[in-house]
């Protein structure tokens, strides 16, 4: 079964700080791999996409990268602000479809 | 724009009640989707549209039913609603169009319905 899982499931850090969040996949095949921002209350936002040939992406303060040896990505935030709290999902999207695996997401909590 | 705009984004329903929720985007997506999310669990696919008047059965349809008479509308109802389905459900659309690109396929959600059945 396709999974995808993500780690930690909740982080607190200090304003200012770096933090990076991890997705591991199973998904095979792959086509691609959005990370998303969900605010409490709210509906999740695309943040970034990472395609089978791609290692890295940044937008802004967020760098997304990809191993798709290893079915691994990351979300490295840096210089975390307050507006940094959120809820943060990775969603693999199988190869030859539309299907879509979503992580149970990554609770981040910035703190002053 | 508004997007995706659901309706109501609060309920509480008593077992064996029925209601609708309404999904309306301004976008001209082709496809829309509903999904719920529950503590612990990832989004799961509840039934998805990929065109005006079809319909399709996603990964936990049980108890639900869709339509999809136009476009930019899709609605998902509980015929009767039980404690099992107290949740809080997005609906979302996409575009196929420029199908390589970055922006083909991305998700706009709504803010969520949050339903809760007692």
């Amino acid at each position: 079964k396709n999974q995808v899982e993500q780690s930690p499931q909740s982080l607190i850090i200090l304003e200012g700080k770096n933090c990076t969040l991890q997705c591991n996949y199973t998904v095979s095949p792959f086509s691609n791999l959005r990370w998303y921002k969900q605010d409490t209350g709210r509906g999740p936002v695309s943040l970034t996409i990472m395609t089978f040939s791609e290692n890295t992406k940044s937008n802004g303060r967020y760098t997304a990268t990809l191993d798709a040896d290893t079915k691994q990505s990351s979300l490295h935030i840096t210089a975390s602000q307050l507006s940094d709290s959120a809820s943060y999902i990775c969603v693999v999207r199988e190869g030859g479809g539309n299907k879509l695996t979503f992580g149970t997401g990554t609770q981040l909590k910035v703190e002053l | 724009n508004a997007g995706v705009t659901q309706t109501p984004k609060f309920r509480v329903l008593k077992t064996g009640q029925s209601m609708t929720l309404l999904c309306a985007q301004d976008m001209n997506h082709e496809y829309m989707y509903w999904y719920r999310q529950d503590p612990g669990m990832g989004l799961r696919l509840i039934h998805y549209s990929v065109g005006e008047g079809t319909t399709a059965k996603g990964e936990v349809p049980d108890g639900y039913n869709v339509s999809r008479l136009k476009k930019q509308n899709f609605l998902l109802g509980l015929e009767s609603a039980a404690p099992s389905q107290t949740s809080v459900y997005f609906c979302a659309s996409s575009s196929p169009r420029g199908r390589d690109s970055p922006g083909a396929n991305v998700l706009t959600f709504g803010a969520g319905s949050r339903l809760t059945v007692l």
